[in-house]
């Protein structure tokens, strides 16, 4: 069974460029996280979908930031324009019951923002 | 406030010693979860343990065990025998009846062969 897939794993991008973060989340799972993780701030939740509706986006730091999930398998979230605080590790995150449910995480991409 | 609390940055040990990891959380509600999730070198997180505010009782899975205290509003994690293997860090969570799930800050394990 695979699990939730990250793509890319790595990404280095200039200031003011776009960039897009995927996801896939383990089939039959009907929750989505997306979750950010830095130094300073530990792991703080961004947003988190049900059944590809987006539930919670309290998390979402700003404008800058959007997520998209446009069918039960596929999910992105795009940071435009980027800058260096946005600087961590992305997390994408399902479970089949909600997030009283165990978490399976991906492994996760490490966006670095010059 | 909700708050989990994880005072142990890092902690280095030998192999086969014993280790506790401490979680102390704060929260108004009767009804919450709390989590322990290990995020080993490879980066992603793999939960280990629920338990949710109404089951006290302690758990023991193999070499790790759990001590949940409501008195003390403390979820520790004690891993008995340790190994190489275990070191990563290790992450408690509190999630309450607003859909919140709160992170500690983590704990470093290093196990020393």
């Amino acid at each position: 069974d695979a699990g939730v897939i990250q793509s890319p794993r790595h990404e280095v991008t200039e200031m003011g460029q776009e960039v897009t973060l995927r996801c896939k989340p383990i089939s039959g799972h009907d929750y989505l996280f997306w979750y950010r993780q830095t130094m300073m701030r530990g792991l703080e939740l961004l947003i988190y979908f049900n059944n590809n509706v987006p539930i919670d986006d309290s998390g979402m730091p700003e404008d800058r930031f959007s997520a998209k999930m446009p069918n039960a398998s596929f999910s992105t979230l795009k940071i435009q324009p980027s800058e260096p605080r946005d600087s961590a590790v992305y997390f994408c995150a399902s479970s089949r019951q909600g997030i009283y449910s165990p978490l399976h995480f991906g492994n996760g991409t490490r966006l670095t923002v010059t | 406030a909700q708050k989990v609390t994880q005072a142990q940055t890092e902690i280095s040990v030998v192999e086969k010693e014993d280790v506790t990891l401490d979680c102390v959380y704060e929260t108004r509600d009767t009804t919450y979860y709390l989590f322990w999730y290990k995020q080993p070198p490879s980066g992603e997180l793999v939960f280990l343990i629920r338990r949710n505010s109404f089951d006290e009782q302690n758990e023991i899975s193999g070499r790790y065990s759990w001590n949940f205290q409501k008195s003390t509003s403390s979820f520790n994690f004690t891993i008995t025998a340790s190994q190489v293997v275990d070191s990563a860090v290790y992450f408690c969570a509190l999630l309450n009846r607003d859909d919140k799930i709160i992170f500690g800050k983590g704990t470093r394990l290093h196990i020393l062969p």
